[in-house]
């Protein structure tokens, strides 16, 4: 099983759309989740990381973490075709090294 | 500000052949240094990190080895090259190794093997 998984997509909205993508993770002792985006062909920038359960909200984003269920959310409201992107989510383990999801690909359609 | 550089961006190599990738960060002192490997739809794998020069831990035994010879210069390097080595290479920097550091990552360079 891997550590952390994520739905391949592609994950099409239309613009304006609000959008969710999502993780699971295997290891509960993680306490850091964080979302990168990666445009294609670049290297993956950070949206957004969190501690423990609860939310965090940066502008049209929010991410969520669910520890009881080890879920990982990140919600984008009023989608933009700029939004289009492949959204990686990370766990940090105990030894502060990054482990990945595979990636969820997104496009917004104007 | 911080920058951090990869080159080439893309390469085309044989099976068998030698490979050297770089990467450098201007902006910083004693960064830590990580190497990651992206293969086509899948997630980042973290292949080497370094916490200073000369020294280097490897996540993942293979091929491929990493070297540190200055503070801010990170060299992924291999001697024969693999099919299986294709992917997307990524280069990748911290201030420290505490979560609330973010890694910074570079272009990418993009290896083919034939």
């Amino acid at each position: 099983q891997k550590e952390v998984e994520q739905d391949p997509g592609p994950l099409s909205v239309p613009e304006g759309a609000i959008v969710s993508l999502n993780c699971t993770y295997s290891n509960s002792a993680f306490q850091y989740f964080m979302w990168y985006r990666q445009y294609s062909r670049k290297g993956p920038e950070l949206l957004m990381y969190t501690y423990s359960s609860g939310n965090k909200e940066d502008g049209r984003f929010t991410a969520q973490v669910d520890k009881s269920s080890k879920y990982i959310s990140l919600f984008i409201r009023d989608s933009q075709p700029s939004d289009s992107a492949t959204y990686l989510c990370a766990t940090m383990n105990a030894g502060n090294m990054l482990t990945f999801g595979g990636g969820t690909r997104l496009m917004v359609k104007p | 500000s911080q920058t951090i550089h990869q080159w080439p961006a893309t390469l085309v190599q044989p099976v068998g052949s030698p490979l050297s990738l770089e990467c450098t960060v201007e902006g910083t002192s004693n960064p830590n240094l990580y190497w990651y490997r992206q293969a086509a739809g899948r997630g980042l794998q973290l292949l080497f990190y370094s916490v200073g020069i000369g020294q280097i831990s490897s996540e993942v035994p293979q091929n491929l080895s990493a070297s540190r010879p200055q503070d801010r210069q990170f060299i992924l390097s291999s001697k024969k090259l693999l099919l299986s080595d294709s992917g997307f290479y990524l280069c990748a920097w911290s201030a420290t190794a505490a979560v609330t550091d973010t890694q910074y990552f570079g272009p990418g360079t993009r290896l083919t093997v034939l």
